[in-house]
């Protein structure tokens, strides 16, 4: 079975400080992992994602996100962030050898960067 | 390119009552699902179309139901409604199938169940 979790249902940074979201999986082979941003009154924004190769991918908006396999983890990054940031973000997961495009969702985690 | 379009964004229907969902994806795009988006239950796959076929589907009574057309447009339908039906909406869509391409979506259809 596939499953995300995100550990952390709020995260609170100052604007202009690095943010961390955490995200860890499992799945049944090797995954692909993506980040999703959830503006208010507003579907998802793709972020990044991770298929293959260099473990720290970086993607729209100044964010990245690390890939660790030992540890299943994927946490999305920014090292200095923006009131704008703060957002409801998703981690998704689908298996290796999937060919269906189903995405496995987190169930969020809400940002807020305080000025 | 213009976005997944979904209409109407917003929608009031009464229990008992059927309703209809549309998405149009971005063009060239062939494969749409639906989510079904609740404070508590978090983001909850419904199905998933490629070609007018559905390929996958969530754990969702048989009053959930969907479609493709020929031109990849997208419609799912929900008989006898229920307040728990009560969500936002999302379609997505992505270029093909297959587990590397991200999904693209809408901004979500609101339905209030009253």
């Amino acid at each position: 079975a596939q499953s995300v979790a995100q550990p952390e249902d709020q995260v609170n940074v100052a604007e202009g400080n690095p943010l961390t979201v955490k995200c860890t999986y499992s799945v049944s082979g090797n995954p692909y992992l993506f980040w999703y941003v959830q503006y208010p009154n507003r579907g998802l924004q793709f972020l990044l994602k991770y298929i293959t190769g260099d473990n720290l991918v970086k993607g729209s908006y100044g964010f990245e996100a690390e890939f660790n396999k030992s540890q299943t983890s994927f946490h999305l990054k920014k090292p200095s962030a923006l009131v704008s940031d703060s957002a409801l973000y998703f981690c998704a997961v689908r298996d290796r050898g999937s060919t269906l495009g189903r995405l496995y969702f987190g169930r969020g985690t809400q940002l807020t960067v305080w000025p | 390119k213009a976005g997944v379009t979904q209409t109407p964004r917003y929608l009031i229907k009464t229990r008992g009552q059927q309703v209809t969902l549309s998405c149009s994806p971005i063009s060239g795009h062939r494969s749409v699902s639906w989510y079904q988006q609740t404070p508590g239950q978090g983001l909850q796959f419904l199905f998933e179309y490629f070609s007018e076929t559905q390929r996958n589907k969530g754990n969702f009574p048989g009053r959930f139901s969907g479609r493709q057309f020929s031109n990849s447009r997208s419609e799912m339908n929900v008989s006898t409604l229920e307040l728990g039906d009560s969500a936002l909406y999302l379609c997505a869509s992505s270029p093909d199938r297959g587990a590397t391409y991200e999904q693209y979506f809408g901004p979500g259809t609101r339905l209030t169940v009253t």
